[in-house]
Formats: C-alpha cells, structure tokens, sequence
C-alpha cells in the first residue's frame, strides 16, 4: 500500500512567521507535487518535482518554495505566512505517468 | 471558463437510488481521466480511472466522451457511506492532474 505522510494535521501559525510542512512517501516515486485545498475553489497545484533538486512551478506558487534533497521528502516552505495562506495543504506523489496518492492534508491556520 | 467543471451539488438521493455525475473539460488534448472520491476532511483518494470505451466497477460505471468533451460519473443501489465529494480529475499534459471542484452527494436513509 502507497503510504504518503505530512508532519501535521493541524497547524496554527502567527502571520509573518516561516512555515515548513513536510511530506515523506514510501513507494520511490518519481514525482511529488503539493496541492491546497479551498471551499469553492477545488485543489490548485503550487508546485511539483520530477526529481531530486528539481522543482516547477504550479499554477499558484507565490508566496511559497520547495524542496526535495531526497526522493522521499518534499518541503513546502511559507517564508512569511499571511493570513491568505490559511488553507487545507495536500502533498501527493506517483510513479512516472500514472495517478497521484494523497497524504492526510495539513490544515493551516494564519492567525 | 475552468477547465474542468462540476455541479457542485449537493446531491441528495435516497439509498437504493442510481445517480449520475457529469463533467466537463476544456482542453481537447487531455490524455487521461479520472474520479477520486474525498471524504469530509479526508484526503482525496481514487476511485477509478475512466477509459475510452468506458469501464465498470461493481456498482460504479465511468464513461468519457471525447467528442463532447466530458466524463461521466454513474452510481447504482446508492449506499449511505457513498457519502462523499466527487472529484473529476484530467491530465493534459505528462503527470500535470487539473481538478474539477466537485460535486457532493448525500444519501439518505
């Protein structure tokens, strides 16, 4: 069984503060992407990987980074968390081609 | 227009009871399609991938039309924990997933 895990499931930061979420999958995938996740406005892609040290932007990266200095780990990191930010947080990963499996979320709140 | 869209619903529907989900998308050069299904508060997890000549899972039948442009979601002998939020996924380009916004289905006793 795929198993892809995130440091938390509830996060209450301050607003200008770094944020860091991480997420580990067990399976040797090549790719990782995370995802949030807002009512009304579905799962928009922030960023993804298809390697070590690689890195591409999703459709919404502004205020965020990543990254993956090995195969099983994927950062999300807020540099200054803002109010706006505070969302459900999904990270995912698959093999080469083929669907993606999803970690439990993170819900962040930006006081 | 989004690129992948959904009647959010909610669905209400009595247990026992055949229901549908249809969706559509923008891109005509989508490679691959698919139906996840999310729990409240729950990540999203697949439910099955959907194939040119349509495919069946016990009571779950997913059919595409590439020529109209949309997929299509059918649930038979509903049951309550069918309860969930129905997610339309393509992928237009290598491992790139667009997701609809998703519909709701509530199944009631």
């Amino acid at each position: 069984d795929v198993k892809v895990t995130q440091s938390s499931r509830y996060l209450v930061k301050r607003t200008g503060e770094k944020v860091f979420l991480e997420c580990v999958q067990d399976m040797d995938h090549e790719n990782m992407f995370w995802y949030r996740q807002d009512p009304g406005l579905g799962l928009r892609l922030i960023y993804f990987s298809y390697d070590v040290k690689m890195k591409e932007k999703g459709d919404i990266p502004e205020g965020y980074s990543v990254s993956r200095e090995k195969k099983e780990r994927f950062s999300l990191i807020l540099e200054s968390a803002s109010t706006n930010q505070t969302s459900m947080y999904l990270c995912a990963s698959s093999p080469l081609w083929e669907t993606q499996y999803f970690g439990p979320g993170t819900r962040l709140l930006v006081l | 227009r989004k690129e992948v869209e959904q009647d959010p619903g909610p669905f209400n529907v009595p247990e026992g009871a055949t229901v549908a989900f249809n969706c559509t998308y923008s891109n005509s050069a989508s490679q691959s399609f698919f139906w996840y299904r999310q729990d409240c508060r729950k990540e999203p997890k697949l439910l099955m991938s959907v194939y040119s000549s349509g495919n069946e899972d016990g009571r779950f039948t997913a059919q595409l039309n590439r020529a109209s442009q949309y997929i299509s979601l059918l649930i038979r002998d509903s049951k309550l924990s069918d309860s969930a939020t129905y997610l339309c996924v393509v992928n237009n380009a290598g491992n790139m997933l667009t997701f609809g916004g998703g519909t709701r289905l509530m199944v009631k006793p």
